[in-house]
């Protein structure tokens, strides 16, 4: 069983450049999340989805977008990256009963 | 708003010692609350959760975890640490609904020595 799937693992970007990350789940989910990791926080929610066609904003969803054309895909859109955006990106996907979120192995993304 | 609260950031355990982790957390009813564990390079993994009923949970791993609604806390327990619970420890609150809109904590780094 795949899972949760995460691309790049890793990525460099300059400043003011853009990048999507992406996140495909295949255990049928409806709900799916990104969540950024840094360093002593602890993980913050950016986006979710309830399904597809459906998406709403987390706790720090500054600088980022998002879209869920399907159930499977929720891929996370950086338009101009800045330093603030350095981190570790989390997806996340759970069923309706929200007992477990699933997560990807992560996307360490560096802004220089 | 929801919060929570783990006080400590490091700590080292024998291998082969009892470990408790510290979670305290902030919701106006009453909470779901999660313990994940994250190994180096990885993802977050769900060692247990609770959700209503008994307030002591089995997870997986040999980890227990008591719900204190008195003390607002959720804390962690694992009789005897191997070497591989070598790990981040997150503790986590979401609504009693459905659709989990949850917030961690900032996390407890587990070492363990020889």
């Amino acid at each position: 069983n795949a899972g949760v799937t995460q691309t790049p693992k890793f990525r460099i970007l300059k400043i003011g450049q853009s990048m999507t990350l992406q996140c495909a789940q295949d255990m049928n989910h409806n709900y799916m999340y990104w969540y950024r990791q840094d360093p002593g926080m602890g993980l913050k929610l950016i986006y979710y989805s309830v399904g597809a066609g459906i998406t709403d904003k987390g706790e720090v969803p500054n600088g980022y977008n998002v879209s869920r054309s399907t159930t499977e895909d929720f891929p996370l859109r950086l338009e101009l990256a800045a330093p603030s955006q350095t981190s570790v990106y989390f997806c996340a996907s759970s069923p309706p009963s929200g007992e477990k979120l699933f997560f990807g192995s992560g996307t360490q993304l560096s802004v220089l | 708003a929801q919060s929570v609260t783990q006080p400590d950031i490091h700590i080292t355990v024998s291998e082969g010692a009892s470990l408790e982790l510290r979670c305290n957390y902030s919701y106006g009813a009453t909470p779901y609350l999660f313990w994940y564990v994250q190994s180096p390079g990885q993802g977050l993994q769900l060692l247990l959760k609770y959700f209503s009923g008994d307030t002591l949970v089995q997870g997986i791993k040999g980890f227990e975890a008591e719900f204190k609604r008195s003390q607002s806390s959720f804390n962690l327990r694992k009789p005897s640490v191997h070497w591989s619970d070598a790990a981040e420890y997150f503790c986590a609150v979401g609504m009693n609904t459905g659709f989990q809109k949850l917030v961690f904590g900032t996390g407890t780094r587990l070492l363990v020595s020889p």
